[in-house]
This record gives structure tokens, sequence and C-alpha cells, in this order.
């Protein structure tokens, strides 16, 4: 069965600093691999898919990176919207919906 | 417009029956696999169910497997997930969810708001 493994699972920045999430899994992913955002209260929403496709509507401040095992999320630079927790998923191997654990990005 | 909505959920004891529904609209529902992902309080997403856009092909999380059920009736556009033997740690919103391709090896593209379930005496 495979896992995701998310790192840090808080990061404290300020607004208008660059952020950097990581997401390692357990074995090869190949690119299935979507990144999610969770507002407080909220449902999560589609960010990233594909490891580095934007989903309609997602600013150009988000941005995926990485294939197989290792993928990055980088925000360039964080309005006071994007402090969220940020999760990962593979859709590749089996349990075909895996998440990590979760990225909170919070105010510093 | 791509609308999920939830229902079903409530407060149920340790062994209690429930099931839930999702009705969906906005799309072609049979063309679509659907999934439950379910998120204690506090905690992480987890994936729960998936089900293919025909039916065909169903998945459940090991920590459920033989307890919950998913299924789907492409006619009324509807999911459910029939839920048994319920224990405290199934305490938790349960989102429905569209994915991005007709089997379950698929990212969510949507999501519904939620609907909670309480086990507890």
């Amino acid at each position: 069965e495979i896992v995701m493994t998310q790192s840090p699972a808080t990061l404290s920045v300020s607004p208008g600093e660059r952020a950097t999430l990581s997401c390692r899994a357990s074995q090869s992913v190949t690119s299935n691999l979507a990144w999610y955002q969770q507002r407080p209260g909220q449902a999560p929403r589609l960010l990233i898919y594909g490891a580095s496709t934007r989903a309609t509507g997602i600013p150009a401040r988000f941005s995926g990176s990485g294939s197989g095992t290792e993928f990055t999320l980088t925000i360039s630079s964080l309005q006071s919207e994007d402090f969220a927790v940020y999760y990962c998923q593979q859709y590749n191997n089996w349990p075909p919906g895996t998440f990590g654990q979760g990225t909170q990005v919070e105010i510093k | 417009e791509v609308l999920l909505l939830e229902s079903g959920g409530d407060l149920v004891q340790p062994g209690g029956s429930l099931r839930l529904s999702c009705a969906a609209s906005g799309f072609t529902f049979s063309s679509y696999a659907m999934s439950w992902v379910r998120q204690a309080p506090g905690k992480g997403l987890e994936w729960v169910s998936g089900i293919s856009g025909s039916g065909g092909n169903t998945y459940h999380a090991d920590s459920v497997k033989g307890r919950v059920t998913i299924s789907r009736d492409n006619s009324k556009n509807t999911l459910y997930l029939q839920m048994n033997s319920l224990r405290a740690e199934d305490t938790a919103v349960y989102y429905c969810a569209k994915l991005s391709g007709s089997t379950s090896y698929s990212r969510v593209d949507n999501w519904g708001q939620g609907t909670l379930v309480t086990v507890s005496s």
C-alpha cells in the first residue's frame, strides 16, 4: 500500500514571501499527483493535477513540479487567502486516492 | 456548474447504520467515477471508497472494508454510501467527490460541502 508523506507539517511564512511544500510517495506514482487547498470550514479544492498542471481558475503563483516519488508545490508570493492546509494525493497506485497528511501554511 | 449535495449525516450509536446520499448535477453523471472522502475532526483527508462511472467497479479503504458499500443510481444522478457497524473512529465529515475520469484512479475535480457523521452513545 502506498504512503504519501508531506513536509513540513506546518510552514510559517510572511505575506509576499515564497512557500515551498514537499510531498513524497513511498513508491513511484509517475505524474499522477494532485494538490488540494483547504481553507478553514471549507471543502478542499483542486489546485494542481498531473504534478504540474494548474486547475481551471488557479492563479499563476501556484506551481507544481516533480515526478516519480518527489513532488513540490510552490506558492511564489503568498496572499492572505493562501493561508490554508494543502494536501497532496496520488491516483496511480492502490489505494486509488491516498492523501498526504497535509501541510498547514500559517502567517508568520 | 457541477453541484454535489450530500445528505444523510446524523448522530448514530456505535454499531448502528447510516446511508449517505450525494445528489449530483451539472455534468453527465454516468461518465465519471465518484468517491467518498472523509475528514475526522481536526484531521486530514482520508479516501474511503470509489466507484466507476458504470458502477461495475468499486473500491473501499481497508479501514472500512466489510462495513461500507458504495453504490450509485445513474438514472437518479445519485451516489450512496451505506455504512454499517459504525465505530467512534468513523466520526467525520464525509465529502462526495467527482473524479476526472471514469475510473477511481483519477483526481478529484469537484467536492461537495460535506455531511457530518457522528458516532457516539
